[in-house]
């Protein structure tokens, strides 16, 4: 199993409410990926960076940002969340031949 | 825009009993395919990855295959097990790299009946 890890695993906030998921890997990878998986529906790719101080916007909009500050850490941050970002999020790191991913946070706002 | 279209959307099948899953692409030419695995309310786990060339890959009960002339690939399943009951994606990836291209199927969710 992939040594990379998302906490909380659930998440259950109001509206407003400032949130930050957490994602690390002890693998060394330098790229990284946050995806957004609705159910039944494909992933898609909300942010990567490609080492420290790396990030770029994925495929998807979205009102999140993130961080690269250190190799294994990339967290991901919703200022003021609403119900339409209710979804799972994915975090994944990759080396040159696959990409692993970490068992997501549920993330609902009421 | 390149897409990966997957079918059935949903599966049910008896344990044991085995099955295949499709998956279409418009991707090409690209770098790999891959399966992938996704439990409930957990992260994709790779079963398996085919380059361009390849046209088969196993991994114990799960067989890939890949042709890249109708570019369509399937995965086989045999004799099911009830711990198969997942989602299973099909993702495929351009030849410049760099998964931030990736592209990935809606995914077929299977569930096996004891």
């Amino acid at each position: 199993e992939a040594d990379i890890y998302q906490t909380p695993r659930y998440l259950v906030i109001g509206t407003g409410k400032k949130i930050t998921l957490e994602c690390s890997q002890t693998m060394g990878h330098d790229k990284m990926y946050w995806y957004q998986q609705d159910p039944g529906m494909e992933l898609h790719l909300i942010h990567y960076s490609y080492g420290v101080n790396s990030t770029e916007k994925g495929d998807l909009s979205s009102e999140s940002t993130v961080s690269r500050i250190r190799t294994e850490h990339f967290p991901l941050t919703l200022e003021s969340a609403r119900p339409s970002h209710t979804s799972q999020y994915l975090c994944a790191s990759s080396d040159q031949n696959e990409q692993f991913f970490g068992p997501g946070t549920r993330l609902t706002v009421l | 825009k390149n897409q990966v279209e997957q079918s059935p959307q949903s599966l049910i099948i008896l344990e044991g009993k085995n099955c295949t899953l499709q998956c279409n692409y418009t991707v090409s030419p690209f770098s790999n395919l891959r399966w992938y695995k996704q439990d409930t309310g957990r992260g994709p786990v790779s079963l398996t990855i085919m380059t361009f060339s390849e046209n088969t890959k196993s991994n114990g009960r799960y067989t890939a295959t890949l042709d890249a002339d109708t570019k369509q690939s399937s995965l086989h399943i045999t004799a099911s097990q009830l711990s198969d009951s997942a989602s299973y994606i099909c993702v495929v990836r351009p030849p410049r790299g760099g998964a931030d291209g990736l592209t990935f199927g809606k995914g077929t969710h299977l569930i096996i009946q004891p």
